[in-house]
């Protein structure tokens, strides 16, 4: 049974290029989330959707992250232009809205902004 | 303005013996509680929770325990194993208006259990 899956799983760009994070939930899971992870700040949430609708974006540090998700299966997360700070590591959770707490993460993408 | 808590940033046991980890919160409205472990290049994988109207709940080498009044839980893992190296995040969950729930990740604690 396949996992969260995320790509690319390394991605190395120049600053002020855009990169996009992509994610596959698990089949039947409705609520997808996104997270960044640095050293000072842990795991952090930007955005979270349910039934693919962004429900809380108030984690998105600025307008040069925005998201998506199309459709049930698929998300993508996107920098535009992306800067050195961005750097880390980005996960995609899904989980199942109700009755459930657990959130079942992606590998992540570790992002180098240089 | 970090609600959840991890005041710890690594911790070294021997094999054999006790692991606590410990974790603090500051929002009152969180009525469940997570721990996951995550090892180097994956993600977090769930471990064990507890719900605000339990004080403890165990599972195999595993026991998280909740004070309320405190705003403080731990995770104890007895006995420690080698296998256990690795970073423990805690997380609180909110229910959202929107539907779902919300976790709220601690820094996370490095776990070293040395042979």
């Amino acid at each position: 049974d396949a996992g969260v899956i995320q790509s690319p799983r390394h991605e190395v760009t120049e600053m002020g290029q855009e990169v996009t994070l992509r994610c596959k939930p698990i089949s039947g899971h409705n609520s997808l989330f996104w997270y960044r992870q640095t050293m000072m700040r842990g795991l952090e949430l930007l955005i979270y959707f349910n039934n693919n609708v962004p429900i809380d974006d108030s984690g998105m540090p600025e307008d040069r992250f925005s998201a998506k998700m199309p459709n049930a299966s698929f998300s993508t997360l996107k920098i535009q232009p992306s800067e050195p700070r961005d750097s880390a590591v980005y996960f995609c959770a899904s989980s199942i809205s109700r009755g459930s707490y657990e959130q079942y993460f992606g590998p992540g993408t570790r992002l180098t902004v240089t | 303005d970090q609600q959840v808590k991890q005041n710890s940033p690594s911790l070294s046991v021997q094999e054999g013996r006790i692991s606590i980890l410990n974790c603090d919160y500051t929002n009152s409205m969180f009525d469940y509680f997570l721990w996951y472990k995550k090892y180097p290049a994956e993600g977090p994988t769930f471990l064990i929770s507890i719900s605000s109207i339990k004080d403890k709940n165990e599972d195999g080498r595993f026991t998280v325990f909740l004070n309320k009044s405190a705003k403080h839980l731990s995770l104890h893992i007895v006995p420690s194993q080698p296998g256990d190296s690795a970073v423990y995040f805690c997380a609180a969950s909110a229910r959202l208006t929107g539907g779902g729930n919300k976790l709220t990740f601690g820094t996370g604690t490095q776990l070293k259990v040395e042979l």
